[in-house]
């Protein structure tokens, strides 16, 4: 079966550089999570989109954006970027048909920032 | 506002014996709540979810979990622990009310299974 898919898995980058990570969601989903992981912590909401449009938002920085397109993949852009960034990124995807439906993850882009 | 409290880091357990990785919860009006599994440097697996119906629910991998209201608890077992096991295993909480559409997350629980 489809997985969402994230990309790249893996990403070095310097100080005050940029960075896009994209996730391409599950056929038919039409509701894109992202989520920070820091060393050793829980995953922690980002944002999320539904159809579109940003439906949530959560403990974004200003310095990243998100959006979703129109074949619903998604992309988050990272600005100024800085060492406490350093971190796995998730994607989830779900159809949010219902509150029932539960989130799938994909395998997570690994951000180091040096 | 939603949360997730589980109270154990880390619980150990031999081999072929029951596990239970425990999780309370604190929401507004009726809980959606789910259990993910982590393997290292990995994303996150669905384990399995409480909507609404019976208290017990099964999931994958021989996983159960049983909803408790009046504690708000929902507790993760398996009645015999296998080493493969052994992960970082998530409880998650939705809600319909104040929460958005949002998952929220517990702090996690490493489950180490010994031979």
């Amino acid at each position: 079966a489809a997985g969402v898919i994230q990309s790249p898995r893996h990403l070095i980058k310097e100080k005050r550089e940029t960075a896009t990570l994209k996730c391409y969601p599950i056929p038919r989903h039409d509701t894109v999570y992202w989520y920070q992981q820091g060393p050793g912590q829980d995953p922690q909401f980002l944002i999320s989109f539904y159809e579109k449009m940003q439906s949530d938002k959560g403990s974004i920085p200003d310095r990243f954006s998100a959006q979703q397109f129109s074949d619903y993949h998604s992309e988050l852009n990272m600005s100024s970027l800085e060492l406490g960034d350093s971190a796995l990124y998730f994607c989830a995807s779900r159809i949010r048909g219902g509150m029932n439906t539960e989130a799938f993850f994909g395998q997570g882009t690994r951000l180091t920032v040096v | 506002a939603q949360s997730v409290a589980q109270p154990e880091d880390q619980v150990n357990v031999a081999e072929g014996n029951p596990l239970t990785v425990k999780c309370t919860y604190s929401v507004s009006g009726n809980p959606y709540l789910f259990w993910y599994v982590q393997y290292p440097n990995r994303g996150l697996q669905f384990l399995l979810k409480y909507i609404t119906g019976d208290n017990l629910v099964k999931g994958s991998y021989g996983f159960e979990a049983e909803f408790n209201k009046s504690q708000t608890s929902f507790h993760l077992k398996k009645p015999s622990a296998l080493v493969s096991d052994s992960a970082l295993y998530f409880c998650a909480v939705r809600s319909p009310l104040g929460g958005g559409n949002k998952l929220t997350f517990g702090t996690g629980t490493q489950l180490k299974v010994e031979l």
